[in-house]
């Protein structure tokens, strides 16, 4: 089972400000990450996939980039809606695995 | 608009069994795979199970493998998850969710339902 490790468990930041979220994976997984939020009390909504394609619906400041085990989800300039938690996700192999989470907080 | 409802989520004793359901509408839900992915409270996400969009073809977490059986009525439009022998461990919510990808397995989910929870305790 391929894990997948995120870093800093929480970032502090005000709006504005660049948030830079870290994902790492135990193997290989090629560009099969994707990258989604959950606000509180709500469903995950899928932000990037395939690494740096952003899902329909999602603004341009954020930016997915990396290749094989390291990975990173940009948040140009954070917006008072984008404080959340972010997980990213591999389908590189079964089983299907997230990483613990980054909560972005203000 | 393409919704995903969920329902069925109770509390049940431990050793019990559950039904989920998942109902779409806003897409042609006999073309897509669908998962199903829990989240233990305060906790983070866990892939569950997914099917094929003609229900031929599953595949599970080995957590519940044997347990858990996923299903589909495509002529409903309707996404099950029926789970035996349920445990303390498998609270959670439990979200169904649309598999997509641009090439190869569409195993991204996109979107979600608002999530059923289980509850499992005597």
């Amino acid at each position: 089972e391929i894990a997948l490790t995120q870093s800093p468990a929480t970032l502090s930041l005000s709006p504005g400000e660049r948030a830079t979220l870290s994902c790492r994976a135990s193997q290989n997984v090629k560009n099969y990450l994707a990258w989604y939020q959950q606000k509180p009390g709500q469903a995950p909504r899928l932000v990037i996939s395939d690494v740096s394609n952003r899902a329909a619906g999602i603004p341009a400041r954020f930016s997915g980039s990396g290749s094989g085990t390291d990975f990173t989800l940009t948040i140009s300039s954070l917006q008072p809606e984008d404080f959340a938690v972010y997980y990213c996700q591999q389908r590189y192999s079964w089983p299907l695995t997230f990483g613990g989470g980054t909560k972005v907080e203000f | 608009e393409i919704q995903l409802v969920e329902s069925g989520g109770d509390l049940v004793q431990p050793g019990g069994s559950l039904r989920l359901s998942c109902t779409a509408s806003g897409f042609t839900f006999s073309s897509y795979w669908m998962h199903w992915v829990r989240q233990a409270p305060g906790k983070g996400l866990m892939w569950v199970s997914r099917i094929h969009s003609d229900g031929r073809d599953t595949n599970y977490a080995d957590s519940v493998k044997g347990r858990f059986t996923i299903s589909r009525d495509n002529a409903k439009n309707t996404l099950y998850l029926q789970m035996n022998g349920l445990r303390a461990e498998d609270t959670a919510i439990y979200y169904c969710s649309r598999g997509v990808a641009a090439a190869g397995n569409p195993n991204w989910f996109d979107p979600w339902g608002q999530g059923t929870l289980v509850t499992v305790s005597s």
